[in-house]
């Protein structure tokens, strides 16, 4: 059973487009995350979520929007996709009361075109 | 800026050695240190933490070492193993932030039979 999971693995596109990345896990956990990976191999957070309410933002064009529709799952959709948003995506999960313990899922590798 | 610096970028160990992963860290509002491992085209995978409040945790062949004074912590794997081949990325958490996690670039560690 896959703790953390991500759809679809690998997403190609064109610039201009709208793109959804889904995320669900079956850990029970309350709190979600999405990070992005960069060329230079850098993981960074972008979001998190703590039962369905935003607790981290950062700087982060607002092009993305990330969506938990329950606590078990956090889908992130961009708009209008641009060259440098080229990256691996992941998405992770944890207990609120150990936040420092994440576990993430396995990636979707987005190539913009 | 980069609070979590992990400098060298790949390190090669013989089978049954030690193998020796450090990370520096600028930010003082870090509560806990984290070590994850990734494999290609996965996940990172927790695999060890420290709180700030202590110098050394240790489980089975890892042991994290934190030197708070020189803001430097490291990962010893002793014995290595080829299965040890990955990228380590260190982690630290931010204080009262949500779980907010910052990364270093990682160190690809390759041991070799």
């Amino acid at each position: 059973d896959t703790a953390v999971s991500q759809t679809p693995k690998y997403l190609v596109t064109q610039m201009g487009n709208d793109k959804s990345i889904k995320c669900e896990q079956n850990l029970g956990h309350d709190t979600m995350y999405w990070y992005k990976q960069d060329s230079k191999k850098f993981l960074k957070i972008m979001f998190s979520y703590n039962n369905k309410e935003l607790i981290i933002n950062e700087t982060v064009p607002n092009r993305f929007s990330p969506k938990s529709p329950d606590k078990a799952h956090l889908n992130l959709h961009i708009n209008s996709l641009e060259l440098g948003d080229s990256a691996v995506y992941f998405c992770a999960s944890s207990q609120v009361t150990r936040a420092d313990t994440q576990y993430f899922g396995p990636g979707t590798r987005l190539t913009v075109l | 800026d980069q609070q979590v610096k992990q400098n060298s970028p790949s390190l090669s160990v013989q089978e049954g050695r030690i193998s020796i992963l450090n990370c520096d860290y600028t930010n003082s509002m870090f509560d806990y240190f984290l070590w994850y491992k990734k494999y290609p085209a996965e996940g990172p995978t927790f695999l060890i933490s420290i709180s700030s409040i202590k110098d050394k945790n240790e489980d089975g062949r890892f042991t994290v070492f934190l030197n708070k004074s020189a803001k430097h912590l490291s990962l010893h794997i002793v014995p290595s193993q080829p299965g040890d081949s990955a990228v380590y990325f260190c982690a630290a958490r931010v204080y009262n932030q949500g779980g907010k996690l910052i990364f270093g670039q990682g160190t690809e560690l390759s041991v070799k039979p």
